[in-house]
C-alpha cells in the first residue's frame, strides 16, 4: 500500500545550525504534503503545506524564513529547520494523501543543543 | 482558519464502561473527521474516520456521530478495555490538510 516515508528518524544539530528532514511518498505522487509540528504531550499543529512546483503555504504565526519548505518533485518535499535553537526542538512529522487516504510519515524527532 | 476544540483532556473509565470524546469545529467547509491514536514519539494510528455526508459511523466498539449543523463529532468507545488507554486526537479537515484537536488521554482502569 501507499506509504509515506520520512528521514531521519532522529536528529541532534548544533544550536545556529540548520537540520533537513525529508519526506517522501514511496508509491504515490504527492502534488500536495503537510508539515506539522509535535511537542511533548501535546496536540498536531499545522505548520505548512508544501505545494509541489510552487511556494508552500504556512499557518498562521509559523515563520517561513525559519522553516524553509521544498517540494521540488511530486514524491520529496523537505523541511529545513534553520538556524535552530533549543525551542525547535520538537517531533516533526509530514503526511501525503492518495484519494480519500491521508498517510503519515514515521514523524523525526528534533534535538538541539 | 479552522480551529478545533476538544475535551475531555483526560478521562478515566472502568474497564467495560463506555467512553466519549467530543469535539467541536469552526470551519463549515471541513467535510473530513478522523480520529486517532498515537502513541508516544509514532505517527497517529487512524481509528475510525467520518465525513460531512455521513451521520454516524461504526466499527465494532467504536462508533463516531457527526453533527453539521452544530459543527460537532464524537468518538465513542463500547466496552472499553485496558488496551484502549492511550492518547486521541480528533482533526477536521478539507482535502488532505487537517487541524487537529488538543488530545484526550483515555486510561481504562482494570
Amino acid at each position: 500500500g501507499a506509504v509515506v516515508s520520512q528521514h531521519p528518524s532522529r536528529v541532534i544539530c548544533k544550536s545556529g545550525t540548520s537540520v533537513k528532514i525529508e519526506c517522501r511518498s514511496l508509491d504515490f505522487q504527492a502534488t500536495t504534503m503537510f508539515w506539522y509540528r509535535q511537542f511533548p504531550k501535546q496536540s498536531l499543529m499545522l505548520m505548512a503545506t508544501s505545494n509541489e512546483g510552487s511556494k508552500a503555504t504556512y499557518e498562521q504565526g509559523v515563520e517561513k524564513d525559519k522553516f524553509l519548505i521544498n517540494h521540488a518533485s511530486l514524491t520529496l518535499s523537505t523541511l529545513t529547520v534553520t538556524s535552530a535553537h533549543p525551542e525547535d526542538s520538537s517531533f516533526y512529522i509530514c503526511s501525503g494523501g492518495l484519494g480519500n487516504t491521508i498517510y503519515f510519515g514515521e514523524g523525526s524527532w528534533l534535538t538541539v543543543v | 482558519g479552522e480551529n478545533v476544540e476538544q475535551h475531555p483532556s483526560t478521562l478515566s473509565v472502568q474497564e467495560g464502561d463506555s467512553a466519549v470524546i467530543k469535539c467541536t469545529y469552526s470551519d463549515s467547509a471541513s467535510n473530513y473527521f478522523p480520529w486517532y491514536k498515537q502513541e508516544l514519539g509514532k505517527r497517529p494510528q487512524l481509528i475510525i474516520d467520518i465525513r460531512s455526508n455521513v451521520g454516524e459511523k461504526k466499527d465494532q466498539r467504536i462508533a463516531v456521530t457527526l453533527n453539521k449543523t452544530a459543527k460537532h463529532f464524537s468518538l465513542h468507545i463500547t466496552e472499553t478495555q485496558p488496551e484502549d488507554s492511550a492518547v486521541y486526537f480528533c482533526a477536521a479537515g478539507y482535502g488532505n490538510k487537517l487541524v487537529f484537536g488538543a488530545g484526550t488521554i483515555l486510561r481504562v482502569k482494570s
